[in-house]
């Protein structure tokens, strides 16, 4: 069983619609936890960061960590064609390791 | 700044040469780290560099070697390539050290086939 599971989609979606990104993770010992944006042919961009558990708000993007339930989520509001990419959950612990969901594929339809 | 930047951005090897991919990032980094990217399989780590003057193994490390040459720069080395190593091949950086700061920058990757 992979420490990071994500569903790779595809997944399609209207311009303007909520999108909801999803991964779970095993080890309990994960703190902190990060969103990677990837466009095609292009390095993954970090999107939101997240220590322990709670929601982050930044702009049209918010992260929740549920540790209790080992759940991590992403929103988008308002999607736009722009944000079409793939989005990478990752997790890790104090060291300096990070272990990464395969990565789930949006496109948003104009 | 250019952040984390990545040579050669394309790569085409027969089975058995060797190459090396390098890796260099001006953000004063402490850590740094090379992953391979495969459908179906996410990244995974092949080795990294927690600070100047140390490496360890990651998730993949056979067929590799890494170099933490200083502070800005970490390369990785294919001796024999297979075509098992046929991937796009990412760096990061981390700030590390005592900033409590965790986040991971990666530079443009490099695709290489091995044929």
């Amino acid at each position: 069983q992979k420490e990071v599971e994500q569903d790779p989609g595809p997944l399609s979606v209207p311009e303007g619609a909520i999108v909801s990104l999803n991964c779970t993770y095993s080890n309990s010992a994960f703190q902190y936890f990060m969103w990677y944006r990837q466009y095609s042919r292009k390095g993954p961009e970090l999107l939101m960061y997240t220590y322990s558990s709670g929601n982050k708000e930044d702009g049209r993007f918010t992260a929740q960590v549920d540790k209790s339930s080992k759940y991590i989520s992403l929103f988008i509001r308002d999607s736009q064609p722009s944000d079409s990419a793939t989005y990478l959950c990752a997790g890790g612990t104090s060291g300096s390791r990070l272990t990464f969901g395969e990565g789930t594929q949006l496109t948003v339809n104009p | 700044n250019a952040g984390v930047t990545q040579t050669p951005k394309f790569q085409v090897l027969k089975t058995g040469q060797s190459m090396t991919l390098q890796c260099a990032q001006d953000m004063n980094h402490n850590s740094m780290y090379w992953y391979r990217q495969d459908p179906g399989m996410g990244l995974r780590l092949i080795y990294y560099s927690a600070s100047e003057g140390t490496t360890d193994k990651g998730e993949v490390p056979n067929g590799y070697n890494v170099s933490r040459l200083n502070k800005r720069e970490f390369s990785l080395r294919l001796e024999s390539a297979a075509p098992s190593q046929t991937s796009v091949y990412f760096c990061a950086s981390r700030i590390a050290g005592t900033s409590g700061r965790n986040e991971q920058y990666f530079g443009p990757g490099t695709r290489l086939t091995v044929t």
